[in-house]
């Protein structure tokens, strides 16, 4: 069956330190890729997404991912987190239709 | 009112009461979704709509049931749940099912006693 594995249930970072969190999926043929963040208190909002081309991917606030497709990878990263970038992070992974797989989500704390 | 919306955002409930969830999306979507959080677990698809017709079913218990009337509104009926349905429900929308990117709700949090 195909999946969606976050590597990290919680990470605990100091602002300005660079983040990277995992995302691999089970599947192999064409994939779109997703990040979604969901704030505390708000809504899952779309981080950033690859459909094709450049695999590498500029999102909002400053975050890109990589789509490594050797790796069947697609990770998340930030060169210097704020407090502000508290939040759960989600990936997500559709493989054409309207089922889209997510992980079990990443927590992350930015101690300010 | 913009984006997704969804109400109640709150609902306690016995396992003997019938309730309904309401979305509404006002993105000129075609296709809504009911997903299921619930704590360090992935979101769980339960059900998807396409054009007001149902095009997945997630192996959801029938004490759970859509509806659909048109591409805007979204409905989850609720009849004799179990403690364990307890958790957080999301609506979403896209545009169809080529440009998947999905837009939430704030979801309704549902507690079954």
């Amino acid at each position: 069956a195909q999946s969606v594995s976050q590597h990290n249930h919680h990470v605990i970072l100091s602002e300005a330190a660079s983040l990277e969190l995992g995302c691999n999926y089970s599947y192999g043929g064409t994939v779109n890729l997703f990040w979604y963040v969901q704030y505390p208190g708000q809504h899952l909002q779309l981080l950033l997404k690859y459909f094709s081309g450049d695999p590498l991917v500029k999102g909002i606030k400053g975050f890109e991912a990589e789509f490594i497709k050797s790796k069947f990878s697609f990770n998340l990263r930030k060169p210097s987190v704020q407090w502000s970038d508290t939040a759960e992070y989600f990936c997500a992974v559709n493989t054409g239709g309207f089922k889209t797989i997510f992980g079990a989500g990443t927590r992350l704390f930015v101690k300010a | 009112e913009t984006g997704v919306t969804q109400t109640p955002r709150h609902l306690v409930m016995g396992m003997t009461n019938k309730k309904s969830l309401k979305c509404e999306q006002h993105l000129g979507h075609n296709a809504m979704y009911w997903y299921k959080q619930s704590a360090k677990k992935p979101l769980e698809l339960m059900f998807v709509y396409n054009f007001k017709e149902q095009t997945e079913n997630n192996s959801v218990p029938s004490r759970f049931s859509p509806e659909c009337p048109n591409s805007s509104h979204l409905f989850l009926h609720l009849h004799t749940l179990q403690p364990e349905d307890s958790a957080l429900y999301l609506c979403a929308s896209s545009q169809d099912g080529q440009v998947n990117e999905q837009f939430f709700g704030p979801g309704t949090r549902l507690t079954v006693l």
